[in-house]
């Protein structure tokens, strides 16, 4: 079983809030990444961290931000949520860069 | 940057007929993993490839690195209803995470 947790686990707000999607796991993992899903298509990379400290950006990053200050903590936020950020946020980790990632369940986020 | 395709982009058959899916990438791969993801559900990861012409199996899957190491295969033979859902290919890019193919999605008629 996964020891990957995102909650929450569906949200909806509005727009110009700001949020902050939650990511924790309890696996030691060093690795941790965010992926951003519409229904039925492909995943798109948003963060990754390699440790503490360490962020970087993926492809449709930039309006989003993270933070690493512990290992098992990654959380995500979105400063002014826009009806274009409605999507699924996954978030998943791994011990090495070459291992399989481990994947939490999720956040369905709707901006109305 | 790095692409990876797969075909189809859905597929549907009866149940006890088999089912392939191929991806391919772009550029060379250090190596690549299969992930499953159910209706609503999150990608879980499948199987590892790293060898020039590898070719795995986990029962009824069966998968196949490419000699040259830039594209792959999953067959599943005999398939049952619970073989449903998205079955992804990923490949590591030059941004040292996984790039994720655009998926074939499998539906299967009891």
């Amino acid at each position: 079983e996964a020891d990957i947790y995102q909650t929450p686990r569906y949200l909806v707000i509005g727009t110009g809030k700001k949020i902050t999607l939650e990511c924790s796991q309890t696996m030691g993992h060093d690795k941790m990444y965010w992926y951003q899903q519409d229904p039925g298509m492909e995943l798109h990379l948003i963060h990754y961290s390699y440790g503490v400290n360490s962020t970087e950006k993926g492809d449709l990053s930039s309006e989003s931000t993270v933070s690493r200050i512990r290992t098992e903590h990654f959380p995500l936020t979105l400063e002014s949520a826009r009806p274009s950020h409605t999507s699924q946020y996954l978030c998943a980790s791994t011990p090495t860069g070459t291992d399989g990632y481990t994947f939490g369940s999720g956040t369905r986020l709707t901006v109305v | 940057g790095q692409q990876v395709m797969q075909i189809p982009q859905y597929q549907h058959v009866q149940e006890g007929e088999d089912f392939t899916t191929y991806c391919n990438s772009s550029t060379t791969l250090s190596n690549i993993q299969w992930y499953k993801q159910r209706p609503g559900g999150h990608p879980v990861f499948l199987i590892q490839l790293v060898k020039s012409g590898e070719v795995k199996k986990q029962k009824r899957l069966t998968f196949q690195f490419g000699e040259a190491k830039k594209n792959s295969s999953l067959h599943i033979t005999a398939t049952q209803t619970t073989d449903v859902g998205t079955y992804f290919c990923a490949g590591p890019t030059g941004r040292r995470a996984l790039t994720f193919g655009s998926g074939t999605r499998l539906q299967v008629q009891p």
